[in-house]
């Protein structure tokens, strides 16, 4: 079966400190993997996706990154963080049901608290 | 772009009655996912709705689609404590087979069932 894992699973950071997430999908191979943030627990808004290794989309400009350096590894950073970047960070992968259809599994989260 | 909204985005219910969660969405979509999370935690996958007039049920709770109106409703009956948590809905933009499964959120219903 297949099972995604987040670390650490809660952060703070100070502000203009660097940040590294990291993500890790078992049990499948070449998964679309997907960055979300949650902020104030409402909505969740995509960061990044990518379809392989090295390849990563950015949906939002800001002030992070992400990459993607083996298959099953998905990676979120940034050189300096900003108050702004407080959230709760899922990483997900979608499961193929069919053809171009997909569902979307979400791993436990990280939550970053920038001070 | 697509958006998605939902309404009611609080819902405060007593146990045992019956209430209906309401997800539009702005573009075509073929794809509708409904999500729990609880406080604190990630998002669980409930239902993946993937053609017009699907329905599905599990438990209490029971989702249908119909992509003409570009509506998704969640049923929910006899609601029990248990039910209490926050609701997201989501779909996927119709772009051929190229929207990479990216999905766009509503912006949560939060559930609170009383006894």
């Amino acid at each position: 079966s297949q099972t995604i894992h987040q670390w650490p699973a809660t952060l703070v950071q100070p502000v203009g400190s660097p940040l590294s997430l990291e993500c890790t999908v078992e049990g499948t191979s070449n998964p679309n993997l997907y960055w979300y943030r949650q902020a104030a627990g409402r909505g969740l808004q995509l960061l990044f996706y990518s379809v392989g290794i090295g390849q990563i989309s950015s949906e939002v400009p800001q002030n992070l990154s992400a990459s993607r350096p083996q298959d099953r590894q998905f990676i979120l950073s940034s050189k300096k963080l900003l108050l702004s970047d407080s959230g709760f960070y899922l990483c997900a992968w979608n499961r193929a049901l069919r053809d171009r259809v997909y569902e979307q599994f979400f791993g436990p989260g990280t939550r970053l608290t920038v001070l | 772009e697509l958006k998605v909204e939902q309404n009611p985005l609080f819902l405060s219910m007593q146990e045992g009655k019956n209430y209906t969660i309401y997800c539009n969405y702005s573009t075509t979509s073929d794809r509708l996912y409904w999500y729990r999370q609880d406080p604190g935690k990630s998002l669980e996958s409930l239902f993946v709705l993937l053609s017009n007039g699907a329905v599905k049920q599990e438990g209490r709770l029971m989702a249908s689609l119909d992509t003409k109106a570009r509506l998704s409703t969640l049923h929910i009956t006899a609601a029990v404590h248990d039910l209490s948590a926050t609701y997201f809905c989501a779909a996927v933009l119709n772009a051929g087979g190229t929207s990479y499964g990216k999905l766009t959120f509503g912006q949560g219903t939060i559930l609170t069932v009383h006894p």
